[in-house]
């Protein structure tokens, strides 16, 4: 399967600066990846879906103006948490589909805000 | 709208015993299923999934899962875990021609000597 790499794995920031986090398909062209967000303890919660060259898809309740995706190639999606507070703290994965219904997760990126 | 229920929070299992995680779905056709497992700070591995045919699937590490449409159940077993099997575990549904996976709030598995 496709093989996802997240970068970087922890950060730590300061309230009201903005944070980026790259999600890379390795070694398989990626047209869509999927962003998700993990509370502590709890469930994976889909944010958006990221199309490559063209705009995200957010679900309902996201702030896609918080939450900035960028698709611009293949094989890279970055996350981007704009103007970061401490509620923003959580840890957050993308994954890739290769159309076969699977996907693949990256390996997460911890996300502390002070 | 689909949706995935598992019903235990926190399973503890001493080494060499058996292990069932439960798995609830609601979806109108046949959904596509999967179990992840989740180690602490660490994204998810695929253990197993079912799309369509023999019911009892096999997965990696010595797990496997049955489909049992009449009760909408998915749940995942081994005869015998390991301490390094302690983790928290997700199921998810999904549907042919979307990728969009919906996750229960995961199970996490202790293992006891």
């Amino acid at each position: 399967g496709a093989v996802v790499s997240q970068h970087p794995s922890r950060v730590i920031c300061k309230s009201g600066t903005s944070v980026k986090i790259e999600c890379r398909s390795l070694d398989f062209q990626a047209t869509t990846m999927f962003w998700y967000r993990q509370f502590p303890k709890q469930s994976l919660m889909l944010m958006a879906t990221s199309n490559e060259g063209s705009k995200a898809t957010y679900e309902q309740g996201v702030e896609k103006d918080k939450f900035l995706i960028n698709h611009a190639s293949l094989t890279l999606s970055t996350l981007t948490v704009t103007s970061a507070h401490p509620e923003d703290s959580s840890f957050y994965i993308c994954s890739v589909g290769e159309n076969t219904g699977e996907l693949f997760f990256g390996e997460g990126s911890r996300l502390t805000v002070l | 709208a689909q949706s995935v229920t598992q019903p235990d929070i926190h399973i503890t299992v001493s080494e060499g015993a058996s292990l069932e995680l439960r798995c609830n779905y609601s979806y109108g056709a046949t959904p596509y299923l999967f179990w992840y497992v989740q180690s602490p700070g660490q994204g998810l591995q695929l253990l197993l999934k079912y799309f369509s045919g023999d019911t009892l699937v096999q997965g990696i590490k010595g797990f496997e899962a049955e489909f049992k449409r009449s009760q909408s159940s998915f749940n995942l077993r081994k005869p015998s875990v390991h301490w390094s099997d302690a983790a928290e575990y997700f199921c998810a549904v999904g549907h042919p021609g979307n990728e969009k996976l919906t996750f229960g709030t995961g199970t996490r598995l202790t293992i006891i000597p």
